[in-house]
């Protein structure tokens, strides 16, 4: 079957320390984007990428970074910038260059400060 | 910018109540409406759609029509079930890149 993996289902951040989730999808899309998901605010996207060795920074990119190295894969580092990190991230990808297309999301990753 | 806003939640009916959650939009030019759900400790999964003024989607006995008169995208359902308690997305899509911006959420809640 078809669809998008993240990786770890939970992850623990120390002070000062970088942590990089990850996005894997089998469907063949160009496009991928990561949002963070706080309670009552609905998904804020942090960076998207639409092909290869390319990417945009989104609403709320700082403290974060990205790579697109093959199309498959966009991992999100969350750095020791971000200094309110505690939150559920979501990976999504789609269909390029069709607005009608709906994204396809993953199960998330919580990440937690300890 | 372009926004969606969602009716407050969180909404409390018994089964085999009528649902509605109310959707509005602010958007230049003719987005693509959607409405995704998210169940506890889950991503988001594609609820139904709707690509121009007129158009109605559903899936699952949940129904939305795309008014572009009043900016709307209310999501229906003649009677929910407890399995229907779920976090609720209505969302547009933002021009060539493709970016969703999404509502607030509106949690749901069926209880027997």
């Amino acid at each position: 079957d078809g669809g998008i993996t993240q990786s770890p289902k939970y992850l623990f951040r120390k002070e000062g320390q970088n942590v990089t989730l990850s996005c894997e999808q089998n469907l063949n899309h160009d496009a991928m984007y990561w949002y963070r998901q706080d309670p009552g605010q609905g998904l804020r996207l942090i960076y998207y990428s639409q092909i290869v060795n390319d990417f945009q920074k989104g609403d709320i990119a700082e403290g974060y970074s990205v790579s697109r190295e093959k199309k498959e894969s966009f991992p999100l580092t969350v750095t020791s910038a971000q200094k309110n990190p505690t939150a559920f991230y979501l990976c999504a990808s789609s269909i390029r260059g069709q607005s009608n297309q709906p994204q396809h999301f993953g199960d998330g990753t919580r990440l937690s400060i300890l | 910018g372009n926004s969606v806003t969602q009716m407050e939640g969180p909404v409390t009916l018994s089964e085999e109540a009528f649902l509605t959650i109310n959707c509005t939009y602010t958007a230049t030019g003719y987005p693509s409406l959607f409405w995704y759900v998210q169940y506890p400790g889950e991503g988001l999964q594609l609820l139904l759609k709707a690509t121009k003024a007129d158009d109605k989607g559903s899936n699952k006995g949940f129904e939305a029509t795309y008014r572009k008169e009043t900016t709307s995208f209310h999501l229906e359902k003649g009677s929910v079930q407890v399995s229907d308690s779920a976090v609720y997305f209505c969302a547009l899509s933002d021009g060539g890149a493709q970016k969703l911006v999404f509502g607030q959420g509106t949690r749901l809640t069926i209880n027997p």
